[in-house]
């Protein structure tokens, strides 16, 4: 069964730092990986993902992901935090031979960017 | 930029009753969701819909919930008699042909 690990529950960082939120993974095959933020009492919006190809993604907002094959992970990172950025960040991931293409969530890291 | 959309946006029922949780989601895409989370807890998946038939569902999906997309534009998830348990927010989402998936804002269920 495919699964998600974030071991942070949160994480503080100042702005204008770089910023890493964590994510590793456990699925048959090759995954299809994503990254959601979710600021409060809303949805939750995609961020970026990564599916084949190049090991870094870019996506929204200035956030990138970096897959690493050999150390399932799938790590976001933004090279200078905004306060803005303050919010849930959820990794999930979709194992490809799955019928239903089912997203698997980890439990979500809250990012909080301070001045 | 298109969204999909969920209403209401706060649903309040007693245990035992039936509540549906309307969504609307983007126009095109094929592929249909929801997923609950539980306050303070992990996002979770509980039934895919495509082709107007469940593709998968998971054990929380029981006999209690149902999915339909009554005509071409709703998608609607029952629940027929509400526990306490219950209680999350539930989200719809809807993915094109290809990869990522689209959350409407949810729903929050309160069951008393």
């Amino acid at each position: 069964a495919q699964s998600v690990a974030q071991p942070e529950d949160q994480v503080n960082v100042a702005e204008g730092n770089p910023l890493t939120v964590k994510c590793t993974y456990s699925v048959s095959g090759n995954p299809y990986l994503f990254w959601y933020v979710q600021y409060p009492n809303r949805g939750l919006q995609f961020l970026l993902k990564y599916i084949t190809g190049d090991n870094l993604v870019k996506g929204s907002y200035g956030f990138e992901a970096e897959f690493n094959k050999s150390q399932t992970s799938f790590h976001l990172k933004k090279p200078s935090a905004l306060v803005s950025d303050s919010a849930l960040y959820f990794c999930a991931v979709r194992d490809p031979t799955g019928g239903g293409n089912k997203l698997t969530f980890g439990t979500g890291t809250q990012l909080k960017v301070e001045l | 930029e298109p969204e999909v959309t969920q209403t209401p946006s706060h649903q309040v029922t007693q245990m035992g009753q039936e509540v549906i949780l309307r969504c609307v989601p983007i126009s095109n895409h094929l592929y249909f969701y929801w997923y609950r989370q539980i306050l303070g807890q992990k996002v979770e998946f509980l039934v895919s819909f495509y082709n107007n038939e469940i593709s998968e569902k998971s054990e929380i999906f029981d006999d209690q919930f149902s999915v339909e997309r009554p005509d071409g534009s709703n998608f609607t998830l029952k629940i027929r008699s509400t526990k306490l348990e219950d209680s999350a927010m539930y989200f719809c989402a809807s993915r094109p042909s290809f990869y990522e998936q689209y959350f409407g804002p949810g729903t929050r269920l309160t069951v008393t």
